[in-house]
C-alpha cells in the first residue's frame, strides 16, 4: 500500500474550518483515500473515503486533487470535540473481501476556544 | 447493535503469565483486525482475518502472539509467555462483507504487564 505523509500538528479555533492536508504521492490507481480519526482514549472512528471524486458525508468533505497525489479532508465547522488524531491511509482494493488498513503516525488536531 | 466487543477492559499480569485477549465482531462482519497501540510505535496492525482465515500475520511480533477466530462471532489474541514490553492497548475491529468499507472498531483492551 502508498505511503501517506501528514503534518504532525495542527490547531483549529472553534468554529472555523479543519483543513487536514495528506500527501500520497504514490497513490496507485486501484487504491482509495481513508480517513480516521482517534479520540482520546478510544478506538479509531473512520470519517470519509473517496477514489478520485470529492466525497462529503455528515462529518467531514474529502477533497482529492485530479492527479490522486494528495487529499485534504475539511471539518466545516471545527468543535472542541474534533480535538484527535487524524489518520490519512491509503488502502489497495480487494475483490469481495476486506483489504489491509495500515494507520501512518497522523494529525493531531486541536481544536481551541 | 453493540459494536465490536473487546474484554477485558483492562488486564493487568506478571511477567511471563499467558495472556488472552477476546474480540466480538459486529455480526455479519467477515473482515477481522488484531490491532496494537504504544507511544513509540503507534498503532500497528498484527492480523487480519477473512471469512475466519488469517490472511496476513506479518505484523505479529513474535512466536509468543498466536490469534484464532474459531468462528464468525469470536476472535482471541494470546500471548504466551507476556513480556513488559508487550504491555499496550489492543484493538479490534470488523469490516462488512464489501471490499473496502470502513473498519469499525472496539473500545480495546489495556495490556499492562509487570
Amino acid at each position: 500500500d502508498a505511503k501517506t505523509t501528514q503534518p504532525t500538528s495542527m490547531d483549529c479555533a472553534e468554529g472555523r474550518a479543519a483543513n487536514l492536508p495528506c500527501n500520497h504521492s504514490t497513490i496507485s490507481g486501484n487504491e482509495y483515500v481513508y480517513w480516521y480519526r482517534q479520540i482520546h482514549s478510544q478506538g479509531p472512528q473512520y470519517i470519509i473515503h473517496g477514489l478520485k471524486n470529492n466525497e462529503t458525508n455528515e462529518m467531514a468533505s474529502l477533497i482529492i486533487t485530479e492527479d490522486r497525489k494528495s487529499s485534504t479532508l475539511i471539518l466545516p465547522h471545527a468543535t472542541l470535540r474534533d480535538t484527535a488524531v487524524y489518520y490519512c491511509i491509503v488502502r489497495s482494493l480487494n475483490t469481495g473481501t476486506a483489504s489491509k488498513l495500515t494507520f501512518g503516525t497522523g494529525t493531531r488536531l486541536q481544536v481551541t476556544l | 447493535d453493540a459494536g465490536v466487543i473487546q474484554s477485558p477492559r483492562h488486564e493487568v499480569t506478571e511477567m511471563g503469565q499467558e495472556v488472552t485477549l477476546r474480540c466480538k465482531p459486529i455480526s455479519g462482519h467477515n473482515s477481522l483486525f488484531w490491532y496494537r497501540q504504544t507511544m513509540m510505535r503507534g498503532l500497528e496492525l498484527l492480523i487480519y482475518f477473512n471469512n475466519n482465515v488469517p490472511i496476513d500475520d506479518s505484523g505479529m511480533p513474535e512466536d509468543r502472539f498466536s490469534a484464532k477466530m474459531p468462528n464468525a462471532s469470536f476472535s482471541t489474541l494470546k500471548i504466551q509467555p507476556s513480556e513488559p514490553r508487550d504491555s499496550a492497548v489492543y484493538f479490534c475491529a470488523s469490516s462488512p462483507r464489501h471490499q473496502n468499507t470502513e473498519a469499525f472498531f472496539g473500545q480495546g483492551t489495556r495490556l499492562t504487564v509487570v
